[in-house]
């Protein structure tokens, strides 16, 4: 139990489906990131939220769209994905400005 | 540009030390942190430097260059659970973001 859970863990999409993966967080932290992580390729942050408002959005393309309704709860909401979309994504969450606490993540693969 | 750069692949056998470099180039520095990853599963935090020394935590310890851009971790009395990808992160702003490097896959040998 990492205390950050992330469902689905695995998922298959079309390139016309519509879809969202959904991030919990059991630590009472404040902060809550997207990570994307394909192989052989460093961690791309996405974004990041403090206090339920999007404080980061790093250049991500408008066919993903973040949504964080409280502080516990992020989800990530896609639509016409691309193949090289396909990545483990990673939630994160933590209090401001201390360690990160990961996910387990789900892994995307775009058909 | 900003760079965290690190080997790739490192194999040690049971028992023995193991030094993860990790040298980084960023726009700022508030923090260099060290986490573990085993295949499939989510990266937990290993260490947290933000000053030039070292820090020690068990049978891991790391250290920090702020002046060179430089850190490792280190892995002393591998054991077989040890086998898995560490990545390097630094903090370069008082804000919550992390920028990481690509990780090292460690191999720990029988």
């Amino acid at each position: 139990e990492t205390g950050v859970t992330q469902t689905p863990r695995h998922l298959v999409m079309g390139m016309t489906n519509k879809k969202s993966l959904k991030c919990e967080q059991h630590l009472g932290h404040n902060a809550m990131y997207w990570y994307k992580q394909s192989a052989k390729k460093p961690l791309e942050l996405m974004f990041v939220y403090n206090f339920k408002e999007q404080t980061e959005n790093n250049s991500v393309p408008s066919r993903f769209s973040p949504e964080c309704p409280n502080s516990s709860h992020l989800f990530l909401h896609l639509h016409t994905l691309q193949p090289e979309d396909s990545a483990l994504y990673l939630c994160a969450s933590s209090q401001w400005r201390q360690p990160q606490h990961f996910g387990d993540g789900t892994r995307l693969s775009i058909l | 540009g900003q760079n965290i750069d690190q080997p790739t692949e490192m194999t040690a056998t049971e028992g023995a030390i193991v030094q993860i470099n990790c040298t980084y180039q960023t726009s700022g520095f508030n923090g260099l942190f060290w986490y573990q990853q085993h295949a499939g599963e989510a990266p937990t935090f290993l260490s947290y430097n933000v000053l030039d020394g070292l820090e020690e935590k068990g049978r891991f310890s790391s250290f920090l260059s702020r002046s060179k851009g430089y850190s490792y971790l280190l892995l002393k009395e591998l054991q077989m659970k040890d086998s898995a990808s560490y990545l390097c992160a630094v903090k370069p702003d008082s804000w919550g973001k992390l920028q990481f490097g690509a990780g090292t896959q460690v191999v720990v040998t029988p």
